[in-house]
């Protein structure tokens, strides 16, 4: 079946640090992945997304690289700000599934000043 | 483009009372909509799948007399939670799709339910 998993969280880190959020997923078929970004009251908005292998999601800063062989899609932004602060969550959707989604757990992301 | 709205963003109700929930695609038309629920610091639960003009698919242990769906155009979809209890308090997400095979889901903003 399809499922996501995604690190756990919360995460807590200074301003300009370094991002990684993992995740990984298992798929039958060839998924698209995304991921999505939830403020605080908030519904999901689109962060990045990439459909095949290989290909490179980037928005805002933040950039994820669609690894087939690894079955991953890991998060990654070189200098979070604070406004970064949020939950982030990793999906997938699969076409032998009708496209539905799959998400993962969620990673909270604080900032700190 | 690809705006969803939903309505109300906030309700409050007294327990064994129904709260209807709306959710508009905006500037499209939406051949197929979802419906989520959150749970606190969880992911999002698909709770249903409906298609215009037709039944909704209610995913396994979902209760389809609870939550009841309606997909009555291509432009709004309602979620119904009847004889709430403070269980179902939540936040609940809709999502909408614009083409049957597109990969491609836009959500709303979410509705914040709180039973009294």
């Amino acid at each position: 079946g399809n499922s996501v998993t995604q690190m756990e969280g919360p995460v807590t880190l200074s301003e300009e640090a370094f991002l990684t959020i993992n995740c990984t997923y298992t798929a039958t078929g060839y998924p698209s992945l995304f991921w999505y970004v939830q403020y605080p009251g908030e519904g999901l908005q689109l962060l990045l997304k990439a459909t095949k292998a290989d290909d490179k999601g980037s928005n805002k800063g933040f950039e994820a690289t669609y690894r087939k062989e690894t079955t991953s899609f890991h998060l990654e932004k070189g200098s979070v700000q604070v406004s970064d602060s949020a939950v982030y969550f990793c999906a997938l959707s699969a076409w032998n599934t009708g496209n539905q989604f799959y998400f993962g757990t969620g990673t909270s992301l604080t900032v700190i000043p | 483009g690809a705006v969803v709205s939903q309505h109300p963003s906030r309700v409050i109700c007294k327990s064994g009372t129904s709260v209807k929930i709306e959710c508009r695609s905006l500037d499209f038309q939406a051949t197929t909509m979802f419906w989520y629920r959150q749970f606190p610091k969880k992911s999002l639960m698909l709770m249903a799948t409906s298609n215009e003009g037709s039944k909704a698919t209610y995913e396994q242990g979902v209760e389809k007399d609870k939550f009841l769906i309606n997909h009555a155009s291509l432009t709004l979809s309602t979620l119904t939670v009847t004889s709430a209890h403070p269980e179902d308090s939540s936040f609940y997400i809709c999502s909408a799709r614009g083409q049957a095979n597109s990969y491609e889901q836009y959500f709303g903003p979410g509705t914040r339910l709180t039973v009294t």
